[in-house]
């Protein structure tokens, strides 16, 4: 069964240093997103991502946050600068289209910042 | 106002036992409704859609009245591994909005 696959399953990183977590959606999948859920709490919408460009965010995804699609596979978040608050599973996921709304969930990254 | 609001337990429930968890959600726009199922430190998993004349899949029961704003889950015959923790989704436009989830624990 396809699946989203994310690299890493674990990051640390310092305060202030920069992230990059990557994504693989679901080969025919046409739109992608980025949640994240800090431990403890729910799940947060970041950002949607369509025909290469971002088609909504969230107020979370701030000026720190940027996505991009660097080939026909790969789907990143990169977070230039890191917050101890920014420490939160942060998860991938794609949708075919928009008929069933149905969107699939990678097994995410940890991201730990100290 | 919290948009999706679920009651998180825990519910501790018998093996063989009914649960029922319910949710409200504040944006009447919404236009889809799911219930995923989330294990402790795992991504989020469809459980189910939500239609408005009511579905069902194998033990469980989903419910949506669109006029209360209030969407349902019923679990039939509960099994040890139905425990997890459920969550009430609602997507409005390409967001999805998740409640922060209902615990359960079904136990021996």
């Amino acid at each position: 069964e396809p699946e989203v696959t994310q690299t890493p399953s674990h990051q640390v990183t310092q305060m202030g240093q920069e992230v990059i977590l990557r994504c693989v959606p679901i080969s025919n999948h046409l739109y992608f997103y980025w949640y994240r859920q800090i431990l403890g709490q729910k799940v947060e919408f970041l950002v949607s991502f369509y025909n290469n460009e971002i088609s909504e965010k969230s107020e979370i995804f701030d000026d720190q946050f940027s996505v991009e699609r660097p080939d026909g596979s790969n789907f990143t978040l990169k977070i230039r600068s890191t917050k101890l608050e920014d420490s939160a599973m942060y998860f991938c996921a794609s949708m075919t289209d928009r008929g069933r709304n149905i969107q699939y969930f990678g097994a995410g990254t940890r991201l730990s910042v100290l | 106002r919290k948009e999706v609001e679920q009651d998180p337990g825990p519910f501790n429930v018998p093996e063989g036992a009914t649960v029922a968890f319910n949710c409200t959600y504040s944006n009447s726009a919404s236009q889809s409704f799911f219930w995923y199922r989330q294990d402790c430190r795992k991504e989020p998993k469809l459980l189910m859609s939500v239609y408005s004349s009511g579905n069902e899949d194998g033990r469980f029961t989903a419910q949506l009245n669109r006029a209360s704003q209030y969407i349902s889950l019923l679990i039939r015959d509960s099994k040890l591994s139905d425990s997890a923790t459920y969550l009430c989704v609602v997507n409005s436009g390409y967001a999805l909005n998740f409640g922060k989830g209902t615990s359960l624990l079904v136990t021996p």
